[in-house]
């Protein structure tokens, strides 16, 4: 069964730092992995998606990393902003159960 | 383009009551999902259709949810009865089909909460 992990489950910074958010997974037979950002009271909102042949995805000012072979991937956000506070969730879609398995979440605080 | 609609946004019921969730995917979607997503954890799939058929639900409990998504479009999904458990956001997605590189599309959710 895939389980998947997020570290830090909390994490404040002030604006302007670059920071990392790190996703781990337990069975690398995987299709793809996503990274979604939800906002309170919203859904989810698709960031970036790596294939399982890829490395890594980029996107302004997010990069996404991802090593299958060790079950990892890291969200990357680059000088960060107030308004990137959110909740971050990663998701791994697995090629035996055939859906997305979602982490717990990062959530983030920017503060000014 | 308008994007996955969901009502209602909050319920507020007590336990054994019954509760229906309305969700309306993206024009030309074939795959819908529902997730419950309890406080502090991520989405968890309850069911995924593919047009009118269930593709997957395994994870539904059968015993008081049910969901339809009747001509291939909207769906509903419905608690009878409901458990203070039940108590989460219901998120509904939708995909053009239900292959593995297709993005799904989440709406706002609806919040329950049992008591």
């Amino acid at each position: 069964k895939q389980e998947v992990t997020q570290i830090p489950a909390a994490l404040s910074v002030p604006e302007g730092e670059n920071l990392v958010l790190n996703c781990s997974f337990t069975d690398s037979a995987i299709y793809n992995l996503q990274w979604f950002r939800q906002d309170p009271g919203k859904g989810l909102t698709s960031l970036l998606l790596i294939q399982s042949s890829q490395r890594e995805q980029t996107s302004g000012r997010l990069n996404a990393s991802l090593d299958k072979s060790s079950g990892r991937s890291t969200l990357y956000i680059a000088a960060s902003q107030p308004g990137d506070s959110a909740t971050y969730l990663c998701a791994v879609y697995t090629g035996t159960a055939s859906k997305l398995t979602f982490g717990t979440g990062t959530r983030l605080q920017v503060t000014l | 383009e308008a994007g996955v609609a969901q009502s209602p946004r909050y319920k507020i019921i007590e336990k054994r009551q019954s509760v229906a969730f309305w969700c309306n995917p993206i024009s030309g979607h074939a795959t819908l999902y529902w997730y419950q997503q309890i406080l502090g954890q991520g989405p968890k799939l309850l069911i995924q259709f593919q047009n009118n058929g269930v593709v997957d639900d395994s994870q539904l409990p059968k015993d008081r949810f049910s969901a339809e998504r009747l001509k291939g479009v909207d769906s509903t999904l419905k608690i009878q009865p409901a458990k203070l458990e039940d108590s989460a956001v219901y998120l509904c997605a939708s995909s053009l089909d239900h292959s593995p590189v297709e993005t799904q599309y989440f709406g706002p959710g609806t919040r329950l909460l049992v008591l």
